[in-house]
């Protein structure tokens, strides 16, 4: 059964500390994406990454941090240095040759306390 | 730079219903168009695209035409349902096969139908 996987659902974090957001795929997508959704705001674009072993900056990725080691997997850190981490995170993917159509996973609601 | 504008929601509406969901767009070059669809506590699902200038993409009884004269392409629906109910956001990519810089997307608008 082919998808894109992201755990857990829901993610409690304290203030002050890192926390990494899994994504997974079994698409043999080679391009991957992190999203961040805020209420009122659309999707804005964190990190990508077209191959193994390079990444990308989006349009927010101060206090961010990703790895691309292989392809199936684009984990997403959030460092203590994201000034208002508490969101949802969204991961997708696409085919090298159509990367304009992307493919979502589920989402990883976080919320720091 | 690149920008997306839909209406604002909540769009409440009757069962069987005419839907109109109006999106327009600012890009540098040739933009695909997208609309996706969030239900409740989910990721986003493509609803429908147009790669290109008076294309029109349906899927599910939605529909939206690319119109580059006026720089939109609006979500339709003829006769709405109670499970149409969800978050719908128009996007952009400049991507074409080649960059694959991520998609540049609407602040959503929130459909409710109403039984």
């Amino acid at each position: 059964d082919g998808g894109i996987t992201q755990s857990p659902k829901y993610l409690f974090r304290k203030e002050g500390q890192n926390v990494t957001l899994s994504c997974e795929q079994n698409l043999n997508h080679d391009a991957m994406y992190w999203y961040r959704q805020d209420p009122g705001q659309g999707l804005r674009l964190i990190y990508y990454s077209q191959i193994v072993n390079d990444f990308q900056k989006g349009d927010i990725a101060e206090g961010y941090s990703v790895s691309r080691e292989k392809k199936e997997s684009f984990p997403l850190t959030v460092t203590s240095a994201q000034k208002n981490p508490t969101a949802f995170y969204l991961c997708a993917t696409a085919t090298a040759w159509s990367t304009d159509t992307q493919y979502f996973g589920p989402g990883t609601r976080l919320t720091v306390l | 730079g690149n920008s997306v504008t839909q209406m604002e929601g909540p769009v409440t509406l009757s069962e069987e219903a005419f839907l109109t969901i109006n999106c327009t767009y600012t890009a540098t070059g040739y933009p695909s168009l997208f609309w996706y669809v969030q239900y409740p506590g989910e990721g986003l699902q493509l609803l429908l695209k147009a790669t290109k200038a008076d294309d029109k993409g349906s899927n599910k009884g939605f529909e939206a035409t690319y119109r580059k004269e006026t720089t939109s392409f609006h979500l339709e629906k003829g006769s709405v349902q109670v499970s149409d109910s969800a978050v719908y956001f128009c996007a952009l990519s400049l991507n074409s096969g080649g960059g694959a810089d991520g998609l540049t997307f609407g602040k959503g608008t929130h459909l409710i139908i109403q039984p």
